[in-house]
């Protein structure tokens, strides 16, 4: 069971909008930013998004996060056949000594 | 440019032990935590916990106590993951991670390519 709560999976067809949410709680998403990664089989994770809103050189701008409260979102418009991956949230949790914690991840097809 | 190189895949019995190298380059070593992530194939990204490269202090997550070492060799710029007294649940691919920015406003970035370790 993930502390950060993803939609297992998410569809759209080319040039759609989709949107990933990602929900979590005060200690995590609510008092800290929110990263995303993109993962394709076989590969290990990218950084797509980080520090909830800014994204990595080489990152198209199709790609853009938001944080409100204890939720955040992915969003990818003019979704394209290339996006079909695995995409996770992360933050940062501050019980205790502090641990990241992850989305469990959501598979996004391109139909 | 930055880059962590992990160590190849691995097979092992139960009950053997394993060690997995995070080989790093392109920054200076002792500045940037790194993260130990594991993956079970088909599932989601555990994180196992981290080591402070500049003191060799290492935090692990829940779960990842007693059976798991992270150490360091500065003098190669390379953290290593050791698992002892393997079990076949240990079986996944086990990803290094660097972690930059600060408390709270941090991210991990770049990522090895993975090591997969199966016990059988």
């Amino acid at each position: 069971q993930s502390v950060l709560t993803q939609p297992p999976s998410a569809s759209g067809t080319p040039g759609q909008r989709v949107t990933i949410s990602c929900s979590g709680s005060t200690s995590n998403i609510g008092r800290n930013d929110v990263n995303w990664y993109q993962q394709f089989p076989g590969t290990a994770p990218k950084l797509l998004i980080h520090s909830t809103n800014q994204r990595p050189s080489g990152v198209p701008d199709r790609f853009s996060g938001s944080k409100s409260g204890t939720s955040a979102s992915l969003a990818i418009s003019g979704l394209q056949s290339e996006d079909e991956a695995d995409y996770y949230c992360a933050a940062w949790d501050d019980t205790l000594l502090g641990l990241w914690v992850f989305g469990g991840g959501t598979k996004l097809t391109v139909l | 440019q930055v880059q962590l190189v992990q160590s190849g895949s691995e097979v092992k019995t139960p009950g053997a032990s394993v060690n997995v190298s995070c080989k790093t380059s392109g920054y200076t070593f002792n500045i940037y935590a790194l993260n130990w992530v594991r993956q079970v194939p088909g599932q989601g990204l555990e994180w196992m916990g981290w080591i402070n490269t500049y003191t060799g202090n290492p935090t692990y997550a829940q779960g990842f106590t007693g059976r798991f070492v992270f150490s360091l060799d500065t003098s190669v710029t390379t953290a290593y993951l050791q698992i002892s007294s393997l079990k076949a649940e240990d079986s996944a691919i086990y990803y290094c991670a660097r972690d930059v920015g600060g408390s709270g406003k941090n991210w991990l970035d770049p990522w090895g390519q993975g090591t997969r370790v199966i016990v059988s």
